[in-house]
């Protein structure tokens, strides 16, 4: 158990939609990542946040939003769903959010859309 | 686009034998990472090697890290069939950067008992 949660563990729903993934870091991590995978595009960096501020951000569509609050926990959201936008979705944490931080990973949410 | 790329993609070996996996990568780093992900879960890290740094063990494991080459290998001594997994390396981007990592595609490791 790497200390970091992600609700909910599974998903489905229909494109067009609307959907809220939710992620409770290591107790102490200030960082938050988040990740996409599947079969053909592998895992792909979408976004991190520091302590409540976007840090870095990688392969994420205009239709994902994400945001830290103050408590820490991190949503990710994904609106106007497509087909193709289904994937495991990960969260990780790490203490700092620097690059030589291990990073701690969620269980992750599986997302089908229909 | 994908920093790390390993190889083979998928490997599959009797138990108690080596398993040596790698890793290439295309620009300036200041870590690599190796990870492990059983099937379907999250991933688990196993070692850091930093970028002025060639050889690192940890447990069974021994990692290699040549940056004129731009490549790593992880070598799992005397595997067991827990050992099966997938295995991707990850790169921290360029220096000054330092915060996001890349992830390879993975190497798919099948111990058999």
């Amino acid at each position: 158990d790497s200390g970091v949660t992600q609700t909910p563990k599974h998903l489905i729903t229909a494109t067009g939609q609307r959907v809220t993934l939710r992620c409770s870091p290591r107790s102490g991590d200030l960082s938050v990542y988040w990740y996409q995978q599947s079969l053909d595009q592998g895992l792909q960096f979408l976004i991190q946040y520091y302590n409540g501020e976007e840090r870095a951000k990688g392969n994420i569509l205009e239709r994902f939003s994400a945001q830290q609050f103050p408590d820490l926990h991190s949503e990710l959201n994904l609106s106007s769903l497509e087909l193709g936008d289904s994937a495991l979705y990960f969260c990780a944490s790490s203490v700092r959010g620097e690059g030589y931080n291990e990073q701690f990973f969620g269980p992750g949410t599986r997302l089908t859309v229909l | 686009s994908q920093q790390g790329e390993e190889d083979p993609q998928a490997l599959s070996i009797q138990e108690g034998e080596n398993a040596t996996m790698n890793c290439s990568y295309k620009t300036s780093i200041n870590n690599l990472q190796w990870y492990r992900q059983n099937s379907g879960r999250g991933l688990v890290h196993l070692i850091l090697i930093r970028s002025n740094e060639r050889e690192k063990h940890s447990g069974r494991l021994r990692v290699t890290l040549d940056t004129s080459k731009k490549s790593s290998s992880l070598l799992i001594t005397a595997s067991r069939a827990a050992d099966t997994a997938s295995y991707f390396c990850a790169t921290d981007g360029n220096p000054g950067a330092n915060s996001k990592l890349t992830f390879g595609k993975g190497i798919t490791l099948s111990v058999r008992p």
